[in-house]
């Protein structure tokens, strides 16, 4: 399967709190971008880093991209409770003259006011 | 508008029925894309229509029939399916210019139960 793994699987942080979800991933890749659902519903793009980036910043969302070791993190700073929700990362690729997302397996980030 | 909208939101059918699942963008986007996903699980990508042709199909059984009418719309159309097709059906749709990658807008999704 070429399906990305996250970690940790669930992670529960009080208010205020950072939180950080780690994905690694098998193949190469164009970009990597982390998605957030509420439960049992539809995904919301977050952030995209290119292949050739490193680091890139949105609002409290920092993340990183290590393409040597197939690696990325997704830290959220001063968490909120409106936070809680699961988080993916997706991994996109060519297929053909294609593009499409590989998303891995998720992280359900609790955050306790 | 960075709407991507989905009907019905809810469908229980059963396995001798035929329905179909709709899915309609108004962005300009011209890559258009169903997932299924089940619980606590990531999306599984089922379908790509680029530019209103189907460009990929990740080996999904037959009883599952995408359509593309126009550039704005999207249909899975459903027949004879099993108890364990039952999932949460997303389309998304994202921009597709040659060598470039953008991010994908999500629809709400279609909560499907066979019974």
């Amino acid at each position: 399967s070429q399906q990305g793994e996250e970690d940790p699987q669930a992670l529960s942080i009080q208010e205020g709190e950072n939180a950080t979800m780690n994905c690694s991933y098998k193949t190469s890749i164009n970009n990597l971008q982390w998605y957030r659902q509420n439960s049992g519903r539809g995904l919301v793009h977050l952030i995209l880093i290119r292949s050739n980036e490193r680091e890139k910043h949105s609002g409290r969302l920092r993340v990183t991209l290590d393409t040597s070791k197939k690696s990325s993190s997704l830290l959220i700073t001063a968490s909120r409770a409106a936070d809680t929700a699961s988080y993916f990362c997706a991994t996109d690729v060519f297929q053909g003259n294609t593009d499409k997302l590989i998303f891995g397996t998720g992280t359900r980030l609790q955050v306790f006011p | 508008d960075t709407e991507v909208t989905q009907t019905p939101k809810h469908l229980v059918m059963g396995m001798t029925n035929k329905k179909s699942l709709k899915c309609e963008q108004h962005m300009g986007h011209r890559a258009m894309y169903w997932y299924k996903q089940k619980a606590k699980k990531p999306p599984e990508l089922m379908f790509v229509y680029s530019y209103e042709k189907l460009s990929i199909n990740e080996s999904v059984p037959s009883r599952f029939s995408p359509e593309c009418p126009n550039s704005s719309l999207l249909n899975l159309h459903l027949h004879a399916l099993q108890p364990e097709d039952s999932a949460l059906y997303l389309c998304a749709s994202s921009q597709d210019l040659a060598g470039l990658s953008y991010e994908q807008y999500f629809g709400p999704g279609t909560r499907l139960t066979v019974t």
